[in-house]
């Protein structure tokens, strides 16, 4: 069973810092993978994903992840962070008929 | 305008009760999940459907049961025989198989 890694439960950064938060699966089958965001009592949404083709994607607020398949990451990154990505930071990935999650990471973003 | 909708938002109950919470959806989707959502423990899946009549268990489907009736819908009933039911509880919609899911904005639910 796939199973994905995210070994950073909270991540603090400061305003305009980079940051990455790291995410790790399982399998080195052939795999779709997603970044999802959650914000305070609110569902999640898709931040990005990897289904085919080019290994860097992006999303439309700057975040980008990088797909290595020998490494078996999807860690997702973003040059300059502001205080509205405070939020929580689900990376997932497929197996068969569902999504697997991770635990999750907190970003905080001070001023 | 398409989306889950999930009610109700706050739901409070009393141990030993039998409580349902709703998932509904206008996406014309095939596939529907329930996740329940603990600090620190990220999404864990309790049942899943692919299709209307048929459904799967996930991980921690102990305590709970579902019902697909109509592709629209996906109820979740909370059963007394959950040990720990307090949780925010996440319904979500794909358009099939291992697709993107698309997520409700939750039910928080708390047993006293």
């Amino acid at each position: 069973a796939q199973s994905v890694t995210q070994l950073d439960s909270q991540v603090p950064v400061f305003e305009e810092a980079p940051v990455e938060l790291r995410c790790n699966y399982s399998s080195s089958v052939s795999v779709y993978l997603f970044w999802y965001v959650q914000y305070p009592n609110q569902g999640l949404q898709l931040l990005l994903k990897y289904l085919s083709g080019s290994t860097l994607v992006e999303s439309i607020n700057g975040f980008e992840a990088e797909f290595n398949k020998s490494q078996t990451s999807f860690h997702l990154r973003k040059p300059s962070v502001h205080i509205s990505d405070t939020a929580e930071y689900f990376c997932a990935v497929s197996e068969a008929d569902k999504l697997i999650f991770g635990t999750g990471t907190r970003l905080q973003v001070f001023p | 305008d398409g989306g889950i909708t999930q009610s109700p938002k706050y739901l409070f109950r009393k141990e030993g009760q039998n409580v349902t919470l709703s998932c509904e959806q206008n996406l014309n989707h095939d596939a529907m999940y329930w996740y329940r959502q603990d600090p620190g423990q990220g999404l864990r899946l309790i049942y899943y459907s692919q299709i209307v009549n048929d459904f799967q268990k996930g991980d921690i489907a102990e305590g709970y049961s579902v019902s697909r009736e109509k592709k629209e819908s996906f109820p979740l009933t909370v059963t007394s025989a959950q040990k720990n039911p307090t949780a925010f509880y996440l319904c979500a919609s794909s358009p099939y198989g291992p697709g993107e899911a698309f997520f409700g904005q939750g039910t928080r639910l708390t047993v006293v």
